[in-house]
This record gives structure tokens, sequence and C-alpha cells, in this order.
């Protein structure tokens, strides 16, 4: 059974840095073919492209984000780092973490429950 | 940047046939996925490839391509179906991940 599952902090203060966890289960990053990409959804509006990784490091950023944002695998290939740096209140919104289940073209078949981080003072 | 448009909102009566379109200029040179999502919960993919169908996912959705427009067909729709959906893509290099502003659907 593939799960993916995100964690983080709840709440973090304006210029601070965020880190998220996607924890995957049910299939190896291992497979090269197989990645995972960061998501993350305001309230009310659409779904937004952060990064991606896959197992043999290819990364990818967001154009508009790449200048604060760093995604990293860990050795064990079971769990996905996104850090963001100088955080604002914009940046409020739930975060995913989703399966890329082929090197290209990506789209994306599972999905974590995601987690809701709110950038306040 | 490149941008997929949708329209904000559809409604449809049970029983009835849906369709939601997507459009953007790199459509005829990339696929488009189609996501459903209900209130509070994550993107669930139900069209991937512009007209392939994930197992599990209902018969009554399909989706077709033509030209720069991409369409999800929901047939025979039920009260369940009422959800927001989103279209997916790259743009013209392949290299960036877009997503369309989403269309609400009602089910009247």
């Amino acid at each position: 059974q593939v799960t993916l599952k995100e964690s983080g902090p709840v709440l973090v203060k304006p210029t601070e840095t965020l880190t998220l966890t996607c924890t995957v289960s049910g299939f190896s990053l291992s497979n090269a073919k197989m990645g995972v990409i960061w998501i993350r959804q305001p309230p009310g509006k659409a779904p937004e492209w952060l990064a991606h990784i896959f197992s043999n490091d290819e990364k990818s950023y967001s154009t508009s984000l790449r200048n604060r944002l760093t995604i990293s695998m860990d050795t064990s290939k079971t769990q996905v780092v996104l850090t963001m740096i100088n955080t604002d209140p914009v940046d409020t919104a739930t975060y995913y973490c989703a399966r890329i289940p082929e090197q290209f073209p990506y789209y994306f078949d599972y999905w974590g429950q995601g987690t809701l981080v709110t950038v306040s003072s | 940047s490149y941008e997929l448009t949708q329209p904000p909102s559809e409604s449809v009566s049970p029983g009835q046939t849906a369709r939601i379109t997507c459009s953007g200029d790199a459509l005829p040179k990339q696929f488009a996925y189609w996501y459903q999502q209900k209130p509070g919960q994550a993107p669930v993919l139900v069209i991937y490839k512009d007209t392939e169908r994930p197992s599990g996912i209902p018969e009554r959705f399909s989706g077709s391509s033509s030209g720069t427009t991409v369409t999800l067909t929901i047939s025979g729709v039920q009260a369940e179906d009422e959800a927001d959906y989103f279209c997916q893509s790259a743009d013209s290099s392949g290299t960036s991940v877009v997503f369309g502003g989403g269309t609400k659907l009602t089910v009247l």
C-alpha cells in the first residue's frame, strides 16, 4: 500500500525557515523512475508546484520560488525534505507531497493527506 | 509564465453529463492530467495522459484532447462527483509543472 505522509510545524513566524518532511512507504524511491514532488495549496486556491526530486538526485524547482527552496532525499530513500527560507504570510497553505510514478512526463498518482502551515507572527 | 485556463464553475443535474474544459497553448505537445478534490481532502488523480483512467476510477470519468483544449467528461453524474477539478500539465519545454485554476462542479 503506497502512502506518503507530510510532517512539520503548524505555525512559523515570518522570515523563519520552514522545514517539511515527506515519509513514504509501499514503494521504493530507489526506483530511478519514481520521484516525489512538493505541492502547496493556499486556502481556496489552486495547487502550486514547488519542487521535485528523483532518486538519481535530479531536482527541479518552481521558477518563482527557486531562490528560497531546497529539496533533498535521505540516504535511506524513504524521506524527502523541503526547506523554504524567509517565509512570509503569503506562504500560508496546505503543503502536500505526492509520488511521481514516471521520470517523464510528470504527474502524481498518490498524495499525502497534506499539512496546513500558517505563517504568522 | 505558462497558464492553464478552466471555467471557475459548472453545474449539472444528477444523471446528466458534465464537461469541464482546460485550455493552454502547450497542450498539443504536453499531456494533461485531471484531479478531483473534495473539501478537506487531498487531490485524487482521475485521468492521466489525456485519456487514461487509473484503476479504481469509475468508468463514467473520461478525458479527451483537441488542439489547445482538453476536456474531462463525467457521464451520468452522481452526487458524490461534486468537487473541485483541477487540470495539470507542463509548459512547452516540459520542465515546469502547471495547474489550472480549478472548476467547482456542483450537482444540482
